[in-house]
């Protein structure tokens, strides 16, 4: 298993440009999410879903949008993009249910976005 | 609301010495929590997690934490630190949906 992928790696936008980051797992988990984390700080959670066709929004949701069309993927949508927006971008993924395996969120690498 | 707090941004020790990370937990009822580390420029490993079972938790490397109720604390510790611990640590406590609630971090410095 790939586990959680995000591409890219990394990305310079400019004010006002859109883009979209892409999250997909091979783990066939129902739960994804979608965080950043700021310079020394913890991750704040932005939308998350609990099943294909199913988001919600989290703590930070502004200037985000998300699509849930598939068990595997989960990108979020930047549109119109600002420099408030420059962060570090985590997706995860989490089983159905409780219990030892449905605890635990598994984290992609991160998407490290600058908006200039 | 949960809540964690993490009380140290930074902590200093000297390889070979007892690691003290401390966590104080707000919630309504009896929560889950976990750690999770955070090696540079990588994403996040968890090390352990408390889900009403057992207070006292063993997790990956070494790293244990106990759940105290009485203190509202979740702190993590290790017994002798190693150079590879040094990263940041963050309290994590969980929320409706399986949202996870983070704490600001604390980052780990381990000296020769």
């Amino acid at each position: 298993n790939a586990g959680v992928t995000q591409t890219p790696k990394f990305r310079i936008l400019k004010i006002g440009q859109s883009m979209t980051l892409q999250c997909t797992q091979d783990m066939n988990h129902n739960y994804m999410y979608w965080y950043r984390q700021d310079p020394g700080m913890g991750l704040k959670l932005i939308y998350y879903s609990v099943g294909a066709g199913i988001t919600d929004k989290g703590e930070v949701p502004n200037g985000y949008n998300v699509s849930r069309s598939t068990t595997e993927d989960f990108p979020l949508r930047l549109e119109l993009a600002a420099p408030s927006q420059t962060s570090v971008y985590f997706c995860a993924s989490k089983t159905w249910g409780a219990g030892d395996q449905g605890d635990t969120q598994y984290f992609g690498p991160g998407t490290r976005l600058t908006v200039l | 609301a949960q809540s964690v707090t993490q009380l140290d941004s930074h902590v200093s020790v000297s390889e070979g010495t007892p690691v003290l990370l401390r966590c104080n937990y707000s919630s309504s009822y009896s929560p889950s929590l976990f750690w999770y580390v955070q090696h540079p420029n990588k994403g996040l490993q968890l090390l352990l997690k408390y889900t009403s079972a057992a207070t006292l938790v063993k997790g990956i490397n070494g790293f244990e934490a106990e759940f105290k109720k009485s203190e509202t604390s979740f702190h993590l510790t290790k017994p002798s630190a190693h150079m590879s611990d040094a990263a940041e640590y963050f309290c994590v406590v969980v929320t409706g949906f399986q949202k996870l609630v983070f704490g600001t971090g604390t980052r780990l410095l381990v000296s020769p």
